[in-house]
């Protein structure tokens, strides 16, 4: 069975950083992409950054660009999301999703959620 | 305000059929495939329909996808109180060079 859990969410403060985690299992992670996604408290989704299946081509919306960093370990079956210069509208459930290679989010984990606030 | 367009609400009568519908432009729908989710409430989104018309397995056929230009369409035949629910359109876009979304609709299941 297919499982994506997301750790790391939090508490932090404006300009801070945070590290997510989406372990991976059942199925064979170093061959698929995979995406971040978000959605704000009530409001709708937001395509965060993607990354091929060996890690050497990424992409990023530009909302988060050159302050967020997409990577994987796929000895660990591990996708992360490096968060730095964290604003108050960064605030949002972060969810990981698997994607064939060059297409849209396919399968969800159930998200995690991040809290910018002083 | 988001780069696709849907209307934010729906509503159906159980058994009706319902279509909610996904604007676009030449960069986005237009020139690449469409993405429906169904995003029940408290509950992570799931893949409806995948490259404008296909359904993932599992999914009932009561759920249809279609596109005609820079628009798109969700139909849903049947419909359930199981049914309402958020949903969700999305595509790549060549210009932006990433994924966009509408901003949701919400189905009310009178």
């Amino acid at each position: 069975e297919v499982q994506l859990v997301e750790s790391g969410g939090g508490l932090v403060q404006p300009g801070g950083s945070l590290r997510l985690s989406c372990a991976a299992s059942g199925f064979t992670f170093s061959s698929y992409w995979m995406h971040w996604v978000r959605q704000a408290p009530g409001k709708g989704l937001v395509w965060v950054s993607r990354i091929n299946s060996d890690g050497s081509s990424t992409s990023y919306a530009d909302s988060v660009k050159g302050r967020f960093t997409i990577s994987r370990d796929n000895a660990k079956n591990t996708l992360y999301l490096q968060m730095n210069s964290l604003r108050a509208e960064d605030t949002a459930v972060y969810y990981c999703a698997i994607a064939a290679a060059g297409t849209g989010p396919y399968y969800w984990g159930q998200g995690t959620l991040v809290t910018v606030s002083s | 305000q988001s780069v696709l367009t849907q209307p934010p609400s729906a509503s159906g009568t159980p058994g009706q059929r319902v279509t909610i519908s996904c604007s676009g432009s030449s960069s986005n729908i237009g020139s690449n495939y469409v993405y429906w989710y169904q995003q029940l409430p408290g509950t992570a989104p799931k893949l409806l329909i995948y490259s404008n018309n296909q359904r993932p397995s599992g999914v009932p056929d009561r759920f249809s996808g279609s596109k005609s230009g820079t628009s798109a369409s969700l139909a849903i035949s049947g419909l359930r109180s199981e049914d309402e629910a958020d949903y969700y359109c999305a595509a790549w876009d060549d210009s932006l060079s990433g994924w966009v979304f509408g901003g949701g609709t919400k189905l009310t299941v009178l």
